[in-house]
């Protein structure tokens, strides 16, 4: 079945330790986006990357990090930069030039 | 940069009545995509409808539609025969051709039995 796949579902961490959420899609799309949702709250576009070895930032791209090294794969690294990075990630994609977007289930990402 | 607005926090409808979903949005471009996704409890997104700006015709899957005023920037979507599956959080979200997709706070939608 094709789709995207975000793992692991569930993420625990302590403070100060990088993690790296991973991201995978065989829907053949060029578009990947990274976004951050917190309770009750939008999705924020954290980076986003249109073809292979190129991404741009979004809103909230400080304390961050992506690659963009194959098509299907677009990890996203929450380093120790980023002061509050207790919240659930969503990973998308979508075809290049065309727009409708799909969403793999999320990681629910806790620092203690 | 664009901004999409939901006005709405929070929304009840009936079951089996019908509910409105305002959004708007700020843009300068003329070519464009509106989108409507859910999100259930699950967490999980569901695209709903998408609407093209050059499309004057207003978007419609089955039960949901959609008011697409161009001028005035506004998306709002309609939720006809409100089923107890419906409740969701509901969000707007704007993309220009072939660039970043940009989403609204969101609206909770609650349906009541």
């Amino acid at each position: 079945d094709g789709g995207i796949t975000q793992s692991p579902k569930y993420l625990f961490r302590k403070e100060g330790q990088n993690v790296t959420l991973s991201c995978e899609q065989n829907l053949n799309h060029d578009a990947m986006y990274w976004y951050r949702q917190d309770p009750g709250q939008g999705l924020r576009l954290i980076y986003y990357s249109q073809i292979v070895n190129d991404f741009q930032k979004g809103d909230i791209a400080e304390g961050y990090s992506v690659s963009r090294e194959k098509k299907e794969s677009f990890p996203l690294t929450v380093t120790s930069a980023q002061k509050n990075p207790t919240a659930f990630y969503l990973c998308a994609s979508s075809i290049f030039l065309n727009t409708e977007a799909f969403f793999g289930q999320g990681t629910r990402l806790t620092v203690v | 940069a664009q901004t999409v607005t939901q006005s709405q926090p929070e929304m009840s409808v009936q079951e089996a009545e019908t509910v409105t979903l305002s959004c708007t949005y700020d843009t300068s471009e003329s070519d464009y995509y509106l989108f409507w996704y859910k999100q259930p409890p699950s967490r999980q997104m569901i695209l709903v409808i998408r609407q093209e700006a050059y499309k004057q015709q207003n978007a419609t899957e089955n039960r949901f539609s959609v008011n697409f005023q161009k001028a005035a920037k506004s998306f709002s979507l309609k939720i006809s025969d409100s089923q107890l599956g419906d409740a969701a959080m509901y969000f707007c979200a704007y993309m220009e051709y072939g660039n970043k997709l940009v989403f609204g706070a969101g609206t909770i939608l609650r349906v009541k039995s």
